[in-house]
């Protein structure tokens, strides 16, 4: 079972440049989020969906916009990237239904931006 | 604003040791507190807890949550070097639907031979 699959596994970007971290589930979950994750901040949240078609901003989502069209997918962009973007991106996923809190995590989007 | 401190940052102990990890929260309409271990990428999820006083246990990793003084412990008995990881204390909100963790920084565990 794959789970959650991140995409790409990391990347070297320049300032200024936009960029999109690809992120699917095969466990038809209907909530899916992404986190970033830098050292002594922990896992901060970006943006979430609970749902196709409605997305919802994290406690930081400045300079980040996603969209969810079907449930599967559930894209990150960098429009245009700066430095303090520079960390690595979680992506994860949950049924509400089960109602235990749990998240299934990717392994992670390792980004430099330059 | 929300909080969840974990502490200590770091610990190094030897195989066969007893840890306990501690993380103290301050939130806005608790929902339910869960750990997860991180071993080199993703986080995997260990116990939830929504219940004072209520021990999680599995295999030698054990959890007790305190809501009226606001924290919970995870211990781990008889400790291997596969334990070695950053364990993550999470709380959730309640009201308002999804699963929208707030977490701490981490405790990172070295166990050594």
């Amino acid at each position: 079972t794959a789970g959650i699959t991140q995409a790409p596994t990391s990347q070297i970007l320049a300032a200024g440049r936009s960029m999109t971290l690809r992120c699917t589930q095969d466990m038809r979950h209907n909530a899916m989020y992404w986190y970033r994750q830098d050292l002594g901040l922990g896992l901060r949240l970006i943006h979430y969906s609970n749902t196709a078609g409605t997305t919802g901003k994290g406690e930081v989502p400045d300079g980040y916009s996603v969209s969810r069209a079907n449930t599967d997918d559930f894209p990150l962009t960098l429009a245009s990237a700066v430095p303090s973007q520079t960390s690595v991106y979680f992506c994860a996923s949950s049924d509400l239904g089960q109602n235990t809190g749990e998240l299934f995590f990717g392994e992670g989007s390792r980004l430099t931006v330059l | 604003e929300d909080k969840v401190v974990q502490s200590p940052l770091s610990l190094v102990v030897h195989e066969g040791d007893t840890v306990t990890l501690n993380c103290s929260y301050e939130v806005t309409n608790f929902r339910s507190l869960l750990w997860y271990k991180q071993e080199k990428k993703a986080p995997t999820f260990l116990f939830m807890l929504t219940s004072s006083g209520i021990e999680k246990k599995s295999g030698r990793l054990s959890s007790i949550l305190d809501k009226k003084e606001l924290f919970s412990i995870l211990n781990i008995t008889a400790t291997q070097t596969g334990d070695s990881a950053v364990y993550l204390c999470a709380v959730e909100k309640g009201a308002g639907g999804g699963n929208k963790l707030t977490f701490g920084t981490g405790t990172q565990l070295k166990v050594e031979l």
